[in-house]
């Protein structure tokens, strides 16, 4: 079935200073991934939608000079948090759609990634 | 307010169903998700209903849709230790949005 993956699963920085995260489709395409930021006993809040070859489009709010989201290829996909705080401490996960797939247009979750920013 | 909201937290004995409700507020969503969020990780996808459906089941699971009061419902048959989780409803607005709005999240604690 559809598997997504994220690396890292956790990682712990120093203020100030970028993490990248990356997010891979392993049996499907996908033209279109999704990043979301969860806080602790919230629901996902939708950052940013990222588009294969083009620039990835961002909810209102989400800095996108903060959150820099590159999609170079049909499986991947990465977020970049440049600078970090302590603020930008949370687990992030994302989501691919596969491309080929018609008709429910399902999303696929990683596993997530948590940030902890020191 | 919030577009989907849930009860944040349900505790069912063992062999008992479980019922997780959903409301939401856009009349136009066309498919209505649920997905399970097991601690630490990510999301899996349970089961999905598409919106000029009523019910739809899957083993264990079965959703209710009503689209009149805008009510999703997901019942699990003979709750088991392993269905400990968060429940996330979710909807999608109207088929040229991807987009996914979720729910606030229901914690569902089994009692043995």
């Amino acid at each position: 079935g559809a598997v997504v993956s994220q690396h890292p699963s956790r990682v712990i920085c120093k203020s100030g200073t970028s993490v990248k995260i990356e997010c891979r489709s392993l049996d499907f395409q996908a033209t279109t991934m999704f990043w979301y930021r969860q806080f602790p006993k919230q629901s996902l809040m939708l950052m940013a939608t990222s588009n294969e070859g083009s620039k990835a489009t961002y909810e209102q709010g989400v800095e996108k000079d903060k959150f820099l989201i590159n999609h170079a290829s049909l499986t991947l996909s990465t977020l970049t948090v440049t600078s970090a705080h302590p603020e930008d401490s949370s687990f992030y996960i994302c989501s691919a759609r596969n491309s080929l797939r018609v008709g429910t247009d399902t999303q696929y979750f990683g596993p997530g990634t948590r940030l902890t920013v020191l | 307010g919030e577009d989907v909201e849930q009860s944040l937290f349900l505790s069912v004995r063992e062999g008992d169903s479980s019922v997780i409700n959903c409301t939401y507020t856009d009349s136009s969503s066309t498919y209505l998700y649920w997905y399970k969020q097991e601690p630490g990780a990510g999301l899996q996808l349970l089961t999905y209903i598409f919106s000029n459906m009523d019910m739809k089941q899957d083993q264990r699971l079965t959703v209710l849709l009503n689209k009149k009061d805008k009510h999703l419902s997901l019942r699990i048959a003979d709750t088991q230790t392993g269905d400990s989780a968060i429940y996330f409803c979710a909807e999608r607005k109207n088929f040229g949005n991807e987009k996914l709005t979720f729910g606030t999240g229901t914690r569902l604690t089994i009692i043995p």
